[in-house]
Formats: C-alpha cells, structure tokens, sequence
C-alpha cells in the first residue's frame, strides 16, 4: 500500500523555467511533509518542509505548497538550474513525537535541459 | 562537518554468506535509522533507535538484525542474504524533537551473488 505516490518518474524541464514536482498521499494523519533530493551515489539530502498548518512555505528558488483536501503537495523550483538535475523524493510523516518516521514516494527523475 | 558515514559504500557478498554494513555519525543524534532502497522504489524503513531502544518495522524480515553499541555507531547485520536483498542500505539519523528532518549517509549498494 502505497501511502505517498509520485506519479511522474520523470521530468524535463528547460533551464530556466519553472519545475514543478507533484505528490499525493492518502493517510490523512499525516502533517508533516518533506523533499529530499538525491543525486547519484550521494544520500538524500533534505531540501524544504512544510508543516500541515500551512499551505506554503518557500525557501530561495524552491517553495513548497500543500493542499490538504486533496491530499496533494507540489514542489515549485525556480527558475530552474543545471545543478537541480536529480531526484526528488516526497515524504511523510505523522505527529507522533517519538515515532518521527517517514514515509517515502518512489521520486522524480528531474533534468534540466540547457 | 558533522555527518553520517557509511562504511562500505559498496559490498558484495555471497548468497546466504552473513555481511556487516555500519553507520557512524557526528551529529550527535538520539535516532538512528535504516532503510532498504531497491531500484525505482521509495526507501523503506527496516528498523530504528531512539538512543538504545529498538523498534523493528513489522514486515521487517528476521534476516536483518541491527546493533548500536554506541550514540555514534549502528550496524545492519544481513545473517543470510538472499538474491532480494541486493539493494542499496541507507543510513539516516535525527534529534529526537517534533518535526525533524532525517539527515542519510551516502548508501551502502549490496550486492549478492
């Protein structure tokens, strides 16, 4: 069962235009949603949050924006960067202090086209 | 810099011979984390600590045991690794607050022959 889902794979976007990276969860306890970035042969990295509290939260090029009636987030990166071609993974996780657990999507393949 | 170390970053094993994979980190962090990445899949959790208190994933396998002998150190014991358990190990800690976000090493990629 799969609780997080990222349904693109992948995505091309030109340098310089706006990527936008989509994730829907079905457990409505969740409240606490993440993106990660990996690149090849590196860990993920931590990139933005967002807190159910709140609809938006930006961070320099990226910003993150949760719809919780439709159970949704989207990633907004711009304008995109050479440097930004990588994975990008959701998570999730719930407000159980002391269980912080995440739970992943299956990422995004993000290029930017030069 | 503070980080997580992965030790090795790549290991292979034979099918059903035991392998060791270790985790340090110099964040200083109460949770320690492992999770399991096959190709085009999410990272799935096996099992984490809060300081010494281990809590196991329910569909974690028996196969995979894990040790933390220290705040620093944690250990992914495979006792007899199949085929399937080729996948990439990853490593991840976080402060014991609310809201937190997890901080990976680089992987371990396992594979079995």
């Amino acid at each position: 069962d799969q609780q997080v889902k990222q349904n693109s794979p992948s995505l091309s976007v030109q340098e310089g235009r706006i990527s936008i990276l989509n994730c829907d969860y079905t457990n409505s306890m969740f409240d606490y949603f993440l993106w990660y970035k990996k690149y090849p042969a590196e860990g993920p990295t931590f990139l933005i949050s967002i807190s159910s509290i709140k609809d938006k939260n930006e961070d320099g090029r990226f910003t993150v924006f949760l719809n919780k009636s439709a159970k949704h987030l989207s990633l907004h990166i711009v304008p995109s960067q050479p440097g930004d071609s990588a994975v990008y993974f959701c998570a999730a996780s719930t407000a159980n202090f002391g269980n912080e657990k995440l739970t992943f999507g299956t990422g995004t393949r993000l290029t930017i086209i030069p | 810099d503070a980080m997580v170390i992965q030790n090795p970053r790549y290991q292979v094993t034979q099918f059903g011979k035991p392998v060791t994979l270790s985790c340090s980190q110099t964040l200083n962090h109460n949770v320690m984390y492992w999770y399991q990445q096959k190709s085009s899949q999410a990272p799935k959790l096996l099992f984490h600590y809060y300081d010494k208190d281990f809590n196991n994933e329910a569909d974690t396998p028996d196969n995979f045991q894990s040790r933390r002998p220290n705040t620093s150190f944690c250990f992914l014991d495979i006792r007899s690794p199949g085929l399937g358990d080729a996948a990439m190990y990853l490593c991840a800690t976080s402060r014991l607050v609310a809201y937190n976000e997890q901080f990976f090493g680089p992987g371990t990629r396992l594979t079995v022959l």
